[in-house]
């Protein structure tokens, strides 16, 4: 069984302020998504990193990928209000399509 | 282009009752699929199918079965509802450059009592 392990669970913060999101599993993923979900909808897709030690850029957020695809980092950069929300990672693992989710990081951003 | 349509969007049911939730993914995607959401278990893996096939499944009882008709659009039923079955159900559709990237619907919140 794959896990995939967040940390942390949750977290509060100001607006302007910076933080980390982990995401680290014991397994190899073949790719690894970053999602964002607001109360009362579903997950949005906000990128995939495939390549170990992959770094993609979405404005002011940067992800991360493991040089060995078994972790991944989500970075925020001055931290908005609108960034608030569950954040979820999920990987491919390989050999099977289906996806495992990690249990979430749960972000508050105070104005 | 449509995003994935999940209906009916709330449900209250009774123990014992059976249900069904449908899910029409988005245009030209032809895998769905279904994960149940709850606070303490998280994001959980029901079952994925391809071209009315089901191709993955995850690890949970019989009572929970699905299907895929011909247009892509997806069914998902519960049997035999226990009050654990109370939940967010997600549909997820996928087809774009990674095969495993979700799209998912606005979910079904289904309250079993």
């Amino acid at each position: 069984t794959q896990l995939l392990e967040q940390s942390p669970q949750f977290l509060s913060i100001q607006e302007g302020e910076n933080l980390t999101v982990y995401c680290n599993s014991s397994s190899v993923f073949s790719s690894l998504q970053w999602y964002r979900q607001e109360p009362g909808e579903g997950p949005v897709l906000l990128v995939t990193v495939v390549t170990g030690g992959e770094v993609k850029k979405l404005k002011r957020l940067t992800f991360q990928f493991g040089d060995a695809r078994k972790d991944s980092s989500l970075h925020i950069t001055a931290a908005q209000p609108g960034d608030t929300g569950l954040y979820l990672c999920a990987g491919e693992g390989t050999g099977r399509r289906a996806l495992t989710f990690g249990s979430g990081t749960r972000l508050q951003v105070q104005p | 282009k449509a995003g994935v349509t999940q209906t009916p969007r709330y449900l209250i049911k009774t123990r014992g009752q059976q249900v069904t939730l449908s899910c029409s993914p988005i245009s030209g995607h032809r895998s769905v699929s279904w994960y149940q959401q709850t606070p303490g278990q998280g994001l959980q893996f029901l079952f994925e199918y391809f071209s009315e096939t089901q191709r993955n499944k995850g690890n949970f009882p019989g009572r929970f079965s699905g299907r895929q008709f011909s247009n892509s659009r997806s069914e998902m039923n519960v049997s035999t509802l226990e009050l654990g079955d109370s939940a967010l159900y997600l549909c997820a559709s996928s087809g774009g450059t990674y095969e495993t990237e979700a799209f998912f619907g606005q979910g079904t919140r289904l309250t079993v009592v």
